[in-house]
């Protein structure tokens, strides 16, 4: 258990529809990373926030969007989904930014199927 | 940009036998390396890291060796063993990238007993 909780676990929903992923960090950890996985592109960086502030951006879709509280939960919502979305979403969390030599902590992910 | 290629997408391995996992990179920049394993439904889980001013590193079973002038990094792990049938991902970062991690495909390891 890496201390990184997300929920929920599987969600099935249609084209066109909005979701929400949630993640809790590890306690302590000030970064939030999202990431998504799919078969054929594997693991890709989406974002991450930094105590609140988003630090860096990857390859995420302007339909995507991420914020990271005050208690540093972070929300991924994903909008106008595409049958292409269908990925596993992983939140992954560390003590300090992506400068620093800390690694990150895989949460379990949150299986997304659009149908 | 930074591209990274893993040499073999599966491996089979003999339990008790070492095993060699391969990763390439393309950015000579590269400065931090990392392997994580992911086990069947769930997370990538973090193995080893080496940071580009170092060749080797061990931890327990596993060392990583990082050759920087052909840009390769690899895993090995001692005695394998079952639990350790998993996908291998190697992970690299660069400072022109925002310092983010790209991830290599993944090799799927598979232990016969």
């Amino acid at each position: 258990d890496s201390g990184v909780t997300q929920t929920p676990k599987h969600l099935i929903t249609a084209t066109g529809q909005r979701v929400t992923l949630r993640c809790s960090p590890r306690s302590g950890d000030l970064s939030v990373y999202w990431y998504q996985q799919s078969l054929d592109q594997g693991l890709q960086f989406l974002i991450q926030y930094y105590n609140g502030e988003e630090r860096a951006k990857g390859n995420i879709l302007e339909r995507f969007s991420a914020q990271q509280f005050p208690d540093l939960h972070s929300e991924l919502n994903l909008s106008s989904l595409e049958l292409g979305d269908s990925a596993l979403y992983f939140c992954a969390s560390s003590v300090d930014g992506l400068s620093s030599y800390n690694e990150q902590f895989f949460g379990p992910g949150t299986r997304l199927t659009v149908l | 940009g930074e591209s990274v290629g893993l040499h073999l997408p599966t491996l089979s391995v003999q339990e008790g036998d070492n095993s060699i996992i391969n990763c390439a990179y393309s950015n000579s920049a590269s400065d931090y390396f990392i392997w994580y394993k992911q086990e069947s439904g769930k997370g990538p889980q973090f193995i080893i890291d080496i940071r580009s001013n170092m060749d080797k590193r061990q931890g327990q079973r596993v060392t990583v060796l990082l050759n920087k002038t052909v840009k390769h990094l690899s895993l090995q792990i001692a005695a394998t063993q079952p639990g350790d049938s998993a996908v291998y991902f190697c992970a690299v970062r660069w400072r022109g990238n925002d310092y983010k991690l790209s991830f290599g495909a993944g090799t799927t390891v598979t232990v016969r007993a």
